[in-house]
């Protein structure tokens, strides 16, 4: 079984602040990690994916999460900040073509 | 390319009521998921469809719940009779390979 642990329920940052959003997975099994983002009223949209290769990976707008193996995190961080970045954020796992394992998300709240 | 589509937005129904959501997935997609997302939770998979077979339903309310893909393409999920816990957004997502694509989901709500 595979089980997806997102430790803050919410994140409170300024403007132009850096922000990590931690999240911690426990799997049997090689993984594939994930960070979906939801905006108010709208479905999940994927943000960044980490399946093989690298460890860093990034999305087009400014997010990398790192895999780390040996402590079993993919924590997403972004240097700096935006309003528009308020969302809540979703990390998941799935082992090749199995269902995706989801946390319990974390709102990121982005204030001026 | 369009991304996968789901009706109604929104439904409002009282308890023991049925609904029924649909669900169009991306072109060329063989795997399309059912996911429930209660307020404050992730999304928890209900169904898995493989073309027009069930790869994983054990988490579907069976006594409750049904979802068909009849064609392998299209698919409607279906509650009857609805409860008051079965509040929540139903995601409908569709994958060709290891990531899975959401679409905006129906947010139902039961009185």
């Amino acid at each position: 079984a595979q089980s997806v642990t997102q430790l803050d329920s919410q994140v409170p940052v300024f403007e132009e602040a850096p922000v990590e959003l931690r999240c911690n997975y426990s799997s049997s099994v090689s993984v594939y990690l994930f960070w979906y983002v939801q905006y108010p009223n709208q479905g999940l949209q994927l943000l960044l994916k980490y399946l093989s290769g690298s460890t860093l990976v990034e999305s087009i707008n400014g997010f990398e999460a790192e895999f780390n193996k040996s402590q079993t995190s993919f924590h997403l961080r972004k240097p700096s900040v935006h309003i528009s970045d308020t969302a809540e954020y979703f990390c998941a796992v799935s082992s090749g073509y199995s269902t995706l394992t989801f946390g319990k998300g974390t709102m990121l709240l982005v204030s001026p | 390319e369009a991304g996968v589509a789901q009706s109604p937005r929104y439904k409002i129904i009282e308890k023991r009521q049925s609904v029924a959501f649909w669900c169009n997935p991306i072109s060329g997609h063989a795997t399309l998921y059912w996911y429930q997302q209660i307020l404050g939770q992730g999304p928890k998979l209900l169904i898995q469809f493989q073309n027009n077979g069930v790869v994983d339903d054990s988490q579907l309310p069976k006594d409750r719940f049904s979802a068909e893909r009849l064609k392998g393409v299209d698919s409607t999920l279906k509650i009857q009779p609805a409860k008051l816990e079965d509040s929540a957004v139903y995601l409908c997502a569709s994958s060709s390979q290891e990531t899975q694509y959401f679409g905006p989901g129906t947010r139902l709500l039961v009185l």
